[in-house]
């Protein structure tokens, strides 16, 4: 089936830089966009941008333009997200999802489905 | 403040039904479809409705979807105790050129 699994939780000083990976599985990993979505605690989900795995194209989100790096590499099937410039209030959960285009009714949608099971980062000093 | 509006909460008692809205703008649900996820507590999200009102295999019809104009709702029948969840509601936006999320709404069943 087709599934992502992200690395595990780490915990970084403000001023760092976290990179976490996003491993899929059970279909072609350059047919669909990654995308990485993330949820401060007791709130909601904010998304940060996409990664196209065939060409390594991306697209961010404004807030995180200049602090955000996505990257992919195909030769062993994996994609990341790097944030740099970490503060306090980067500590979420950082989920990646698989994007699923289809053409119906004349007009385009897309959906993110499924999900990683999202990795914890800690901002402390 | 997020681009979608929905309500912080929902609840209602098992076998009764609930909705909830999501309102946006005519650069985001009037223009493009609409995606509902859900989210139980400690995971991560699941899709549960996606194009307005398509339904994964694998999701309840008691679970059903709609959009009109600048608003979207997603309605649920029969609620049962493993209802109990965040929904989010999510789009595509034109003016910002990206995703943006509902704030996120706590269903809970009493």
């Amino acid at each position: 089936q087709v599934q992502l699994v992200q690395s595990g939780a780490e915990v970084k000083k403000p001023g760092a830089s976290v990179k976490v990976s996003c491993k899929p599985s059970g279909y072609t990993f350059t047919g669909h966009f990654i995308h990485w979505v993330r949820q401060a605690p007791g709130k909601g989900l904010d998304w940060m941008g996409c990664i196209n795995p065939n060409n390594g194209g991306t697209k961010y989100a404004q807030k995180f333009q200049g602090r955000v790096t996505m990257t992919r590499d195909t030769s062993i099937t994996i994609a990341y997200m790097e944030l740099s410039g970490l503060t306090s209030d980067d500590t979420a959960v950082y989920f990646c999802a698989r994007e699923t285009s289809s053409f119906a009714s004349g007009s385009f949608s897309d959906w993110f489905d499924p999900w990683g099971q999202g990795t914890l980062v800690t901002v402390s000093s | 403040q997020s681009v979608l509006t929905q309500p912080p909460s929902v609840s209602g008692t098992p076998g009764q039904g609930v909705t909830i809205s999501c309102s946006g703008s005519s650069s985001n649900i009037a223009r493009n479809a609409v995606n509902w996820y859900q989210q139980l507590p400690g995971t991560a999200p699941q899709l549960l409705m996606y194009t307005n009102n398509q339904r994964p295999s694998g999701v309840p019809d008691r679970f059903s979807g709609s959009k009109s104009g600048t608003s979207a709702s997603l309605a649920i029948s029969g609620l049962q105790s493993e209802d109990e969840a965040d929904y989010y509601c999510a789009v595509w936006d034109d003016s910002l050129t990206g995703w943006v999320f509902g704030g996120g709404t706590k269903l809970t069943v009493l």
